[in-house]
């Protein structure tokens, strides 16, 4: 049974770029949240996708986008990057009736020169 | 102002010792999950506690939840290099998706 997958592992842009990270959720979940996460921080919430919906936003800029299909695999697209957005990015999948249980993939490594 | 404070930031301890850690906050939560996260990689679920005063085990961790699901701790029976990593809580509010997460405990487990 395959966990939680994402990709690329790595990505190196340049400000004002333009970067789609991808996730797959583990088998038979349906939510799919995104984090980022700051070296030394703990991970903060972007948003979450339920039935190809936006269920849920942290405090990001509209420059953070997402994107739920069908078979529940998810994307992230950021805008014009700046160098502050330079983190980890991790994808977490759930199942919505679940209890805060959320498996979390290995994230994607953004930098931005 | 961070919603859950985790203490002690750091620990470095020897192998065959035991420890505690923290997670700590004024809001009440549905549940509460523990991480455990190594470098460049992503958090690896080790409990999740729902219920106030809750105390689950798994192997040498222990987890417990307050009474008043507000805090939580973790505590590791003879702890080996393997268990070296970053702790993280992460909780979860009634009616919300998100994880609010603790900044972590850094452990170090020295042989």
């Amino acid at each position: 049974d395959a966990g939680v997958t994402q990709s690329p592992t790595h990505l190196i842009k340049t400000r004002g770029q333009q970067v789609t990270l991808r996730c797959s959720p583990k088998s038979g979940h349906d939510t799919v949240s995104w984090y980022q996460q700051a070296l030394g921080q703990g991970p903060q919430f972007i948003f979450q996708y339920y039935e190809e919906e936006e269920r849920q936003r942290g405090n990001f800029p509209d420059r953070f986008s997402g994107h739920q299909f069908p078979n529940y695999s998810s994307e992230l697209n950021v805008n014009a990057l700046l160098l502050g957005d330079s983190a980890l990015y991790l994808c977490a999948s759930s199942l919505v009736s679940a209890w805060g249980t959320q498996y979390f993939g290995p994230g994607t490594r953004l930098l931005v020169l | 102002t961070q919603l859950l404070e985790q203490s002690p930031q750091f620990l470095s301890i020897q192998e065959g010792e035991n420890l505690t850690v923290y997670c700590n906050s004024s809001s009440v939560f549905s549940s509460l999950q523990w991480y455990r996260q190594e470098p460049g990689e992503g958090p690896v679920l080790l409990v999740t506690v729902v219920t106030g005063g809750e105390v689950k085990k798994l192997k040498r961790l222990t987890f417990q939840f307050g009474d008043a699901r507000k805090d939580s701790s973790l505590h590791i029976t003879a702890a080996q290099p393997g268990d070296t990593g970053l702790y993280l809580c992460a909780g979860a509010r009634g009616g919300q998706g998100n994880l609010i997460f603790g900044k972590g405990t850094k452990l170090s487990v020295k042989p």
